[in-house]
C-alpha cells in the first residue's frame, strides 16, 4: 500500500523560510521512472504546480516560482523535501505531495496535505 | 508557459450526463490527466492517457481528447459525483507539470 504524508509548520512569519517533508512508503524512490512532486492549493482556488524530483536527482520547477524553490531527496529515509524562501501571505494554502510513476500514468495517490498559513 | 483552460462551473441534473471540457493549445497531442476532489479532501485520478480508468473508477467516467480540447464525461451522475474536477498534462517542452483551473459539477 502505498501513502505519503506531509509534515512541516502551519505558520509561518512573512519573508521566512518554508520547509516541508513528504515522508512515503510503498514505493522507492531508487526505482526507475519515479518521481515525487510538491502541489499546492490556496484556499478555495485551484491546484498549482510547484516542483518535481526524480529517481536519478532529476528535478523540475515551476517557472514562475523557480528561484524560491529547492526540492531534495533522501532514498534511505523515504522523503522528499521542499524548501521556499520568502513567503508571503499568498503562499497560504494546503501543501501535498504525490508520486508518479507508481501507479497509472498521473500523480497518485496523494498525500492528505499540510496546510500553511502565512502571517505576521 | 502552457495554459489549460476550464469552465468554472457545470450544473447537471441526476442521471445525466456531465461533460467538463480542458482546452489547451494542441491538446490533442498530449495525454490528459483527470483529477477529482471532494471538498476538504486531497484529488484522486479518475482518468489518464486521456480515457482510461484507474482501478475503482467505475466505467461511467470516460474520456476524450482531440485537437484543442478534451473532455471528461461522467454519465448518469449522481449526487456523490459533486466535486472539483481538474485536467493536467506535461508540458512536453519541458516535462513541467500544468493544471486546469478546476470544474466545479454541480449536480442539481
Amino acid at each position: 500500500q502505498i501513502t505519503l504524508k506531509e509534515s512541516g509548520p502551519t505558520l509561518v512569519k512573512p519573508t521566512q523560510t518554508l520547509t516541508l517533508t513528504c515522508t512515503f512508503s510503498g514505493f522507492s524512490l531508487s526505482t526507475t521512472g519515479v518521481g515525487v512532486a510538491w502541489i499546492r492549493q490556496p484556499p478555495g482556488k485551484a491546484l498549482e504546480w510547484l516542483a518535481l524530483i526524480y529517481w536519478d536527482d532529476d528535478t523540475r520547477y515551476n517557472t514562475s516560482l523557480r528561484s524560491r524553490l529547492t526540492i531534495a531527496k533522501d532514498t534511505s529515509k523515504n522523503q522528499v523535501v521542499l524548501t521556499m524562501t520568502n513567503l508571503a501571505p499568498v503562499d497560504t494554502g494546503t501543501y501535498y505531495c504525490a508520486p508518479r510513476g507508481v501507479g497509472p500514468a498521473g500523480f497518485g495517490p496523494w498525500g492528505q496535505g499540510t496546510l500553511v498559513t502565512v502571517s505576521s | 508557459s502552457y495554459v489549460l483552460t476550464q469552465p468554472p462551473s457545470v450544473s447537471v441534473a441526476p442521471g445525466e450526463a456531465a461533460h467538463i471540457t480542458c482546452g489547451g493549445d494542441n491538446i490533442g497531442r498530449n495525454s490528459v490527466r483527470w483529477y477529482r476532489q471532494w471538498p476538504g479532501q486531497a484529488p484522486m485520478l479518475v482518468l489518464y492517457d486521456s480515457g482510461d480508468r484507474p482501478s475503482g473508477i467505475p466505467e461511467r467516467f470516460s474520456g476524450s481528447n482531440s485537437a484543442n480540447t478534451a473532455t471528461l464525461t461522467i454519465s448518469r451522475v449522481a449526487a456523490g459525483d459533486e466535486a472539483d474536477y481538474y485536467c493536467q498534462v506535461f508540458e512536453s517542452s519541458g516535462d513541467h507539470v500544468v493544471f486546469g483551473g478546476g470544474t466545479k459539477l454541480t449536480v442539481l
